[in-house]
């Protein structure tokens, strides 16, 4: 059974641009989660799908966004960029939401803005 | 507001028995939750608390008392390979309907023969 996939891996970009991230889930999981890891903040829950809608989130600005569609996969989207936006992203996928049933982690994308 | 203490580090032998605490503020707790996290890789679920007691798993152990707003993660029979970070989380309601998770700041764990 395949993992959790993240692409890309490691990803460069300028202050100001904006940047999309994907995560495929676990086949037959419906519910993705979001979260931001660096050094200074440790991790931080960003927001969780389920069924295409969002049903959680954290404390992140508007520039932080995201989506899952029909297949359970989601993108996470992070306008205007800035350096303290630097940061290893970990998608999670489980099978149920609101619970913290088992939930598998993805090796993450590391973002870096020069 | 929301916050969770656990110890930056924690040191035992092989084959020793370990425990981790953590302690939390929050409002609307749902449960808490750890994970392990090793030099370079992703979180991996331990372990998941919504009622008082203990919850035993092969090696690892997680206790919860909500009256104390504290819980533990205790491993036994040390390995090396259980040298790693271990993350205590919180699930609670957040604002407009949400929920949210947080978590603690890891504690680092180094297992010396």
């Amino acid at each position: 059974k395949a993992g959790v996939t993240q692409t890309p891996r490691y990803l460069i970009k300028t202050r100001g641009q904006q940047v999309t991230l994907s995560c495929s889930p676990i086949s037959g999981h419906r519910s993705v989660s979001w979260y931001q890891q660096t050094p200074g903040q440790g991790l931080q829950f960003l927001f969780e799908y389920f069924s295409e809608t969002q049903r959680n989130k954290g404390n992140f600005p508007g520039r932080f966004s995201g989506r899952q569609f029909s297949n359970s996969r989601s993108e996470m989207n992070v306008s205007t960029l800035e350096l303290g936006d630097s940061a290893l992203y970990l998608c999670a996928s489980s099978t149920r939401q609101d619970v913290n049933t088992e939930a598998f982690f993805g090796q993450g994308t590391r973002l870096t803005v020069v | 507001g929301q916050s969770l203490e656990q110890p930056s580090e924690v040191t035992a032998v092989e084959g020793a028995i370990v425990q981790i605490n953590c302690t939390y503020q929050t409002s609307g707790f749902y449960g808490l939750s750890w994970y392990q996290q090793h030099d370079g890789g992703a979180p991996t679920f331990l372990s998941y608390n919504a009622l008082d007691g203990l919850e035993e798993t092969g090696r690892f152990s997680s206790f919860l008392s909500r009256s104390d707003s504290y819980g533990y993660l205790l491993l036994q029979e040390l390995q090396m390979k259980d040298s790693a970070s271990y993350f205590c989380a919180v699930r609670q309601g957040g604002s407009g309907g949400y929920q949210k998770v947080t978590f603690g700041t890891g504690t680092k764990l180094q297992v010396i023969p």
